[in-house]
């Protein structure tokens, strides 16, 4: 059974660096099928915002709206992910949540949609000087 | 930015309610929405995805149904363990956007 599982500071400074890494477990290597693997956050009362995504190749997705500060890349010989996001602000005050990004059949097989199944338990990053 | 509107934000019900929760895209998606059940502390859980096909392990009083900018999502008979919050999701186009949850509280 895979588990996700993020590491990383939980305060940071405004102007800063955030940076989170994602410890996948238990499903082998992070190569290991079709898979993406993404970051979601949640600020405390609200909605999810997906940050972004990356294939084992490299290849990156990530939000427009975060774009110029975001920074994802993997290492598999560690079986990790991470996530840089830079100069952050208290806005960016959230619970981070990695997660594996499939593509899940249906019907008869010949489509497909893209869904997260399988979350990492969260870690609280507060920005705060 | 595909927008996801859910209503209503929040009801409150009885176990054994049947319960249906909505939610309309910005424009059309076919059926690449997903959604997903939070309990408060926890991470989000997959429940439905492709708008009305049941995630493995998942009970079957849980239904998907809709299409287009159209979608909901139904619980048959709730039980305890329903009371949480329940989010959409689109995967139709880059970024994924989410809605922005409905509380279902109880009565």
């Amino acid at each position: 059974q895979v588990q996700l599982q993020e590491s990383g500071p939980g305060l940071v400074k405004p102007s800063q660096t955030l940076s989170l890494t994602c410890t996948v477990s238990g499903g082998g290597s992070i190569s290991s099928g079709s898979y993406y693997w993404s970051w979601i956050r949640q600020p405390a009362g609200k909605a999810l915002e997906w940050i972004g995504r990356i294939y084992t190749s490299g290849s990156t997705n990530y939000n427009a709206s975060l774009k110029s500060r975001v920074t994802i890349a993997v290492d598999t010989s560690k079986n990790q992910f991470s996530l840089k996001l830079s100069s952050v602000t208290a806005a960016d005050t959230a619970v981070y949540y990695c997660a594996r990004d499939t593509r899940l059949y249906y019907g008869s097989g010949t489509y497909y949609v893209d869904a997260f199944d399988v979350w990492g338990q969260g870690t609280m990053v507060t920005v705060s000087s | 930015d595909i927008q996801m509107t859910q209503s209503p934000s929040s009801l409150s019900a009885s176990v054994g309610d049947r319960v249906t929760i909505t939610c309309r895209a910005s424009q059309s998606i076919s059926n690449y929405l997903n959604w997903y059940q939070q309990k408060p502390g926890k991470a989000p859980q997959l429940l439905i995805y492709a708008a009305s096909s049941l995630q493995s392990g998942v009970p079957s009083r849980f239904g998907g149904s809709g299409s287009g900018t159209d979608f909901a999502l139904t619980i048959s008979s709730l039980q305890p363990e329903d009371f949480a919050t329940y989010y959409c999701q689109q995967t139709y186009s880059s970024p994924w956007t989410f809605g922005q949850g409905t509380k279902v509280e109880i009565k």
